[in-house]
């Protein structure tokens, strides 16, 4: 089984700022189709997460362009370009077997 | 629309059984993948299993489930009613979450991504 670990598990930026969040996969989560099976989700208290990323690198319909994400095999990054009050919220990765990472908890500095 | 609407939740007992049902709309319900997440209370996401379509044969995957939940859940769908079921088996109190259901983005093979989720269902294991 796939282990999903996330890092840091909390980030403070400021405003505007940019935003980083990693992922690491226990083995390559890239298929034979070339693409790589990793997602990237936002979650707000008392709400179902939110879909930002597939693929590691497609961002799903009607997410702002200021998220984006990058990596392939193992190592993934999902960033925020600038910081928006409405970012704050706690983000997942996701791999094509459907496990987690255990989340990183956005707040603004 | 797309609308996904979990039931079956409650209190239940340790060491019995509970079945969740989500109703599916507003898409062609037996083209896509569909998934069971849960959230414990305070704590982060943790994947169910999935159920895939028929077109890919219509088979559960667990691989990325949490240990405890292997063997005791079992998920199946009925396309004619747009409806995918978890069957919860010898529950635990570590069981207690909001089980959400969720639809694959692309609907292949593997987990791609969830685009769309239901509310959540809450389930409380306990004596």
């Amino acid at each position: 089984d796939i282990v999903m670990t996330q890092s840091p598990d909390s980030l403070a930026v400021s405003l505007g700022e940019r935003a980083t969040f990693n992922c690491k996969a226990s083995q390559s989560v890239l298929y034979s189709d070339n693409k790589n099976y990793l997602a990237w989700y936002q979650q707000k208290p008392g709400q179902p997460p939110k879909l930002l990323i597939y693929w590691a690198s497609t961002r799903a319909s009607g997410v702002a362009d200021r998220f984006s994400g990058s990596g392939a095999g193992t190592d993934f990054t999902l960033t925020i370009s600038s910081l928006q009050a409405e970012d704050v919220a706690v983000y997942y990765c996701q791999q094509f077997q459907g496990s987690f990472g255990q989340g990183t908890q956005l707040e603004i500095k | 629309e797309v609308q996904l609407v979990e039931s079956g939740g409650g209190l239940v007992q340790p060491g019995r059984s509970l079945r969740l049902s989500c109703r599916a709309s507003g898409f062609i319900f037996g083209d896509y993948t569909m998934g069971w997440v849960r959230q414990a209370p305070g704590k982060g996401l943790e994947c169910v299993g999935f159920i895939r379509s028929k077109a890919y044969g219509g088979t559960t995957e667990f691989a990325g489930s949490a240990a405890s939940v292997k063997g005791r859940f079992t998920i199946s769908r009925d396309d004619s009613k747009g409806i995918v079921y978890l069957q919860m088996n010898s529950l635990q109190t570590e069981d207690t979450a909001v089980y959400y259901c969720a639809r694959d983005v692309v609907g292949g093979y593997f987990w791609v991504g969830a685009d769309n989720w239901g509310q959540g269902t809450l389930v409380t294991v306990s004596s």
